[in-house]
């Protein structure tokens, strides 16, 4: 059974970068056709995708994100981060680690981290 | 960019049948996946490839998949299905591509 377990900081100063960990333990994150993804969520509203990696470090990013965000991957520790720069209020919100399954252009989270919970303020 | 629509609540009655939808345009042609979320809990898949259920989940969701709309589908709805439902799909007809999520439904049991 494939965890995925979310750590960091839990808050966060304006103007600085957010830095999160995903550890996946129950498998290999190199095995398999998977895509690894950070999505989050503000109190009360839905689900953001912000980007994902491969674990040749293949990336993509939600366009709205894109000049903030950086993903990396650690297959020696079989984990993968985010970074998120200057920060403000707006970035407030769960973040949550994800395996992503792709098949052609097909893309669907099967297992998910517990989601840990990022404020921004000073 | 693809936007999915979905409505911000449903309603039923126990033992009734739920139906959610999430509309796109030409929703059809791609593959929809759908995620039960309840409070304070990390979203759950509950169906994928349109139709498809991950094991573990009751027969009572299903989905279907046509033209401009998905629909989501829950039969004899229990207290334990109300939660928020999300859509979701991978939309490679824009540049740059990516994950795009509905804006999600509550669904409450009456």
């Amino acid at each position: 059974q494939v965890q995925l377990q979310e750590s960091g900081p839990g808050l966060v100063k304006p103007s600085q970068t957010l830095s999160l960990t995903c550890t996946v333990s129950g498998g290999s994150i190199s095995s398999g056709s998977y895509y690894w993804s950070w999505i989050r969520q503000p109190a009360g509203k839905g689900l953001e995708w912000i980007g994902r990696i491969y674990t040749s470090g293949s990336t993509n990013y939600n366009p709205s994100l894109k000049s903030r965000v950086t993903i990396s991957v650690d297959t020696s520790k079989n984990q993968f981060s985010l970074k998120l720069s200057s920060v403000t209020a707006a970035d407030t919100a769960v973040y949550y680690c994800a395996r992503g399954c792709i098949a052609a252009d097909i893309y669907y989270f099967d297992y998910w981290g517990q989601g840990t919970l990022v404020t921004v303020s000073s | 960019s693809y936007v999915l629509t979905q409505p911000p609540s449903v309603s039923v009655a126990p033992g009734k049948t739920a139906r959610i939808t999430c509309g796109g345009n030409n929703i059809g042609s791609k593959s929809v996946h759908w995620y039960q979320q309840k409070p304070g809990q990390a979203p759950v898949l509950v169906i994928y490839y349109d139709s498809d259920r991950p094991s573990g989940i009751p027969e009572r969701f299903s989905g279907s998949n046509s033209g401009n709309t998905a629909t989501l589908t829950i039969s004899r709805v229990e207290a334990g299905d109300e939660a928020d439902y999300y859509c979701q799909v991978w939309d490679s007809s824009s540049d740059p591509t990516g994950v795009v999520f509905g804006g999600g439904t509550k669904l409450t049991v009456l």
